[in-house]
């Protein structure tokens, strides 16, 4: 069964600091790795997503990096801002037929950005 | 708005009654997604649909719940006999098939009391 762990549960960091949130996972038979952000009592929102044959994304201040074979990915936030303050979930989707196509979450990176 | 949306947003309810929710997804998107979401952890895998075949269910998905897409556009999920350990938010979300992003879109969440 696949396990999806991240690292640190709680991040508290000064406004303009450069960090990274980590992610791994138990099975390196995936078909994709997402990254998410949720505000409070609302969805999820898609920050970036790296298919298996693919080593990093980029989407303005965020990097995500996966290797796949050591099962990690990491997301990178430069310049941070009190804006950034959300949980951040990892998401892995398996490889495999037959319809196993829903995501296996962590419980999350829960991040604050002081001002 | 073309997001994925749900209705309704809060759901209080009495032990033992019966509830159902509603998710109209993205309207391009063929395969559509529920999971449910515990305080403090990630969101769990319930099960999906391609257009309107269910074509897999999680273990979570005990005979009390039922979920259903007619005519493979919005969907509705039901939970009979409802118990205080039903309460969660429950997150649809959509993608698009097959695609080479495979970006899932969440909804903003039903959230569901039980008392």
């Amino acid at each position: 069964k696949q396990e999806v762990t991240q690292i640190p549960a709680a991040l508290s960091v000064p406004e303009g600091e450069n960090l990274v949130l980590n992610c791994s996972f138990t099975d390196s038979a995936i078909y994709n790795l997402q990254w998410f952000r949720q505000d409070p009592g609302k969805g999820l929102t898609s920050l970036l997503l790296i298919q298996s044959s693919q080593r990093e994304q980029t989407s303005g201040r965020l990097n995500a990096s996966l290797d796949k074979s050591s099962g990690r990915s990491t997301l990178y936030i430069a310049a941070s801002q009190p804006g950034d303050s959300a949980t951040y979930l990892c998401a892995v989707r398996p490889l495999g037929g037959g319809g196993a196509d829903g995501l296996t979450f962590g419980k999350g990176t829960h991040l604050i950005i002081q001002p | 708005d073309t997001g994925v949306s749900q209705n309704p947003r809060h759901k209080i309810t009495k032990r033992g009654q019966n509830v159902t929710f509603r998710c109209d997804p993205i309207s391009e998107h063929n395969r559509l997604y529920w999971y449910r979401q515990t305080l403090g952890q990630g969101p769990e895998f319930l099960t999906y649909f391609q257009n309107e075949a269910q074509l897999e269910k999680s273990r979570l998905l005990s005979d009390r719940f039922s979920a259903e897409r007619p005519k493979g556009s919005f969907s509705t999920l039901e939970i009979q006999r409802t118990e205080q350990g039903d309460s969660a938010m429950y997150l649809c979300a959509s993608s698009l098939d097959p695609g080479w992003a495979d970006t899932q879109y969440f909804g903003p969440g039903t959230r569901l009391t039980v008392l």
